[in-house]
């Protein structure tokens, strides 16, 4: 079965540094990963994805993630924090199928201190 | 802002109450995948519809049932509700297979 797993429940970057967030994932085929972020009391916002192709992948704010198939991971990266990209970040794998719904990892809270 | 759209904000239900939720996708948008997020979790998929048909379900109980009509809109039904069925209930529309885009969400408590 597929499925994500997000290591950090909180990770905390100072203003204007580098921040990282972790992912790994577990698919029998090849896999299709996503990264969303959610503000408080919204909905999910895309932010990026990797289907094939080049191992960085670009999205949207400035966010990238680097795709790693012999590591198994799926880390979302930016190289210079904002206050506002304090949010809730949510790593996922769809798992094609019947369906076609989407697995999400539990979510990582990112802090950014001013 | 995606064009996918969710109503209502916010409901208040009693145990036992049904509850209706609608979802309207964004244009051109074939599929529509509904999720419920309890508190500090990750969503978690309910069932999806694709072309007014159900075509998967996740480990939720057959009084989760839902609705695609022809304009690809979509209800989401939960009877005898339960208060672990308190939840930010969330709806994405997508063209098959691609890019899932996620309404803004129902708050829904059951007291």
């Amino acid at each position: 079965a597929q499925s994500v797993a997000q290591p950090e429940d909180q990770v905390n970057v100072a203003e204007g540094n580098p921040l990282t967030v972790k992912c790994t994932y577990s698919v029998s085929g090849n896999p299709y990963l996503f990264w969303y972020v959610q503000y408080p009391n919204r909905g999910l916002q895309f932010l990026l994805k990797y289907i094939t192709g080049d191992n960085l992948v670009k999205g949207s704010y400035g966010f990238e993630a680097e795709f790693n198939k012999s590591q198994t991971s799926f880390h979302l990266k930016k190289p210079s924090a904002l206050v506002s990209d304090s949010a809730l970040y949510f790593c996922a794998v769809r798992d094609i199928g019947r369906d076609d719904k989407i697995i999400f990892g539990k979510g990582t809270r990112l802090h950014i201190l001013p | 802002e995606t064009g996918v759209t969710q109503s209502p904000t916010h409901l208040i239900k009693t145990r036992g109450q049904q509850v209706t939720l609608r979802c309207s996708s964004q244009s051109g948008h074939n599929t529509v995948s509904w999720y419920q997020q309890a508190l500090g979790q990750g969503p978690q998929f309910i069932f999806q519809y694709y072309r007014e048909e159900e075509n998967g379900r996740g480990n939720f109980p057959p009084r989760f049932s839902g609705l695609q009509f022809p304009n690809y809109s979509s209800e989401l039904n939960v009877n005898a509700l339960e208060l672990d069925d308190s939840a930010l209930y969330l709806c994405a529309s997508s063209l098959w297979a691609d890019t899932q885009y996620f309404g803004p969400g129902t708050r829904l408590t059951v007291l």
